[in-house]
């Protein structure tokens, strides 16, 4: 089985611009939750999509939003970039919500400059 | 507001001894711990869970300790090998109310030395 796929891997983008990253969750599987990883703050929880439906979110300003598509996979969008976005930006996936073992993906790094 | 926390940033053993990393955490709420490694350029991979209902679980070399009085948690690696040289993290959610959020430690940098 295909683990969870990120898009792009490596990302470099300007103050002031917007990103879109894509995540494929594992196949069957309807959850798919975010996390920012930075060097200071560890991995912080953004959001998380089930069934096409954000349940559960952070505490992240609203550039910060994504969606998630019928077939699972989701996108993940921040808009007009700060310095401060720069991190690596992961997804994972688990087959239901609840707290159970969640599968990551390899990250996507964006860099803002 | 770091609800789970790692104190120990790094952490070095000889290869074959035992590894304890540590992890504390402030919201009594949180029901189920779980504990991840993550490789330089991957993303964290699920090692060991348990329940607030436990207190231990092993899994091969791997064992999780709860002590739900001091709101601390501990992984035991035994017998430690170079393989498992990596960043670990543990992490905590409120598993009763359905939320799928997990709450992350800022990781232990784990180096076991051949």
């Amino acid at each position: 089985k295909a683990g969870v796929t990120q898009t792009p891997r490596y990302l470099i983008k300007t103050r002031g611009q917007q990103v879109t990253l894509s995540c494929s969750p594992i196949s069957g599987h309807r959850s798919v939750s975010w996390y920012q990883q930075t060097p200071g703050q560890g991995l912080q929880f953004l959001f998380e999509y089930f069934s096409e439906t954000q349940r559960n979110k952070g505490n992240f300003p609203g550039r910060f939003s994504g969606r998630q598509f019928s077939n699972s996979r989701s996108e993940m969008n921040v808009s007009t970039l700060e310095l401060g976005d720069s991190a690596l930006y992961l997804c994972a996936s688990s087959s239901w919500t609840g707290g159970n073992e969640q599968y990551f993906g390899p990250g996507t790094r964006l860099t803002v400059t | 507001d770091q609800q789970v926390k790692q104190n120990s940033p790094s952490l070095s053993v000889q290869e074959g001894r035992i590894s304890i990393l540590n992890c504390d955490y402030t919201n009594s709420m949180f029901d189920y711990f779980l504990w991840y490694k993550k490789y330089p350029a991957e993303g964290p991979t699920f090692l060991i869970s348990i329940s607030s209902i436990k207190d231990k679980n092993e899994d091969g070399r791997f064992t999780v300790f709860l002590n739900k009085s001091a709101k601390h948690l501990s992984l035991h690696i035994v017998p430690s090998q170079p393989g498992d040289s990596a960043v670990y993290f543990c992490a905590a959610t409120l598993y009763q109310t359905g939320a799928n959020n997990l709450f992350f430690g800022t990781g232990t940098r784990l180096t076991v030395i051949p």
